[in-house]
């Protein structure tokens, strides 16, 4: 079993949609969560970074961590074209080492 | 402007040969990494250095090689011994507890 799982996609919704991205982790240990958004031929960028259990919100990205449930997940509101990309979450406990999700593809359709 | 600067952007390497990817970080990090991306794989962890002249390997480091003589800078040398190295490779750096930040990588093919 990964450590980390994450559905690859592809994901396609329409402009405007509500996206819904999901990730599963099975270390109780990890207490840190991110998620990176990748645009073809760039690296991965940071979008969102949360600690322990939780919400945030920045802009119209919200990512929720279910601790109880090993449930990490992203929402874009209103989304747009310009949000097709890769979305990978990943998690550390706060050292060095960082595990990735596969990533998941998402077109967003005008 | 503070980041990670990998070069080049494409590289082609021909049968038999080594080639060197350069990863330089202007951010102060002390840890630097180095990942291989192939589609549908997700990152897989090639090396990673916490300290200067310190390096470890990740999960797939056979027919790799890097070094770390300065803080700001880890080369990766794909050698020969890599039957497979055509992929997208990714340098990221960080500062302890914070995440990890990427380079925009190098597309690595065979010719």
């Amino acid at each position: 079993q990964k450590e980390v799982e994450q559905d690859p996609g592809p994901l396609s919704v329409p402009e405007g949609a509500i996206v819904s991205l999901n990730c599963t982790y099975s270390n109780s240990a990890f207490q840190y969560f991110m998620w990176y958004r990748q645009y073809s031929r760039k690296g991965p960028e940071l979008l969102m970074y949360t600690y322990s259990s939780g919400n945030k919100e920045d802009g119209r990205f919200t990512a929720q961590v279910d601790k109880s449930s090993k449930y990490i997940s992203l929402f874009i509101r209103d989304s747009q074209p310009s949000d097709s990309a890769t979305y990978l979450c990943a998690t550390y406990t706060g050292g060095f080492k960082t595990i990735f999700g596969a990533g998941t593809r998402l077109f967003v359709k005008a | 402007d503070g980041g990670i600067t990998q070069s080049p952007k494409y590289l082609f390497r021909k049968e038999g040969q080594n080639v060197t990817l350069s990863c330089e970080q202007n951010l102060n990090h002390d840890a630097m990494y180095w990942y291989r991306q192939d589609p549908g794989q997700g990152l897989r962890l090639i090396y990673y250095s916490q300290i200067v002249n310190d390096f470890q390997k990740g999960d797939i480091a056979e027919g790799y090689s890097v070094s770390r003589e300065k803080k700001e800078s880890f080369p990766l040398t794909v050698t020969s011994a890599q039957k497979n190295p055509t992929a997208f490779y990714l340098c990221a750096s960080q500062d302890r507890s914070q995440p990890q930040h990427f380079g925009d990588g190098t597309r690595l093919s065979i010719l």
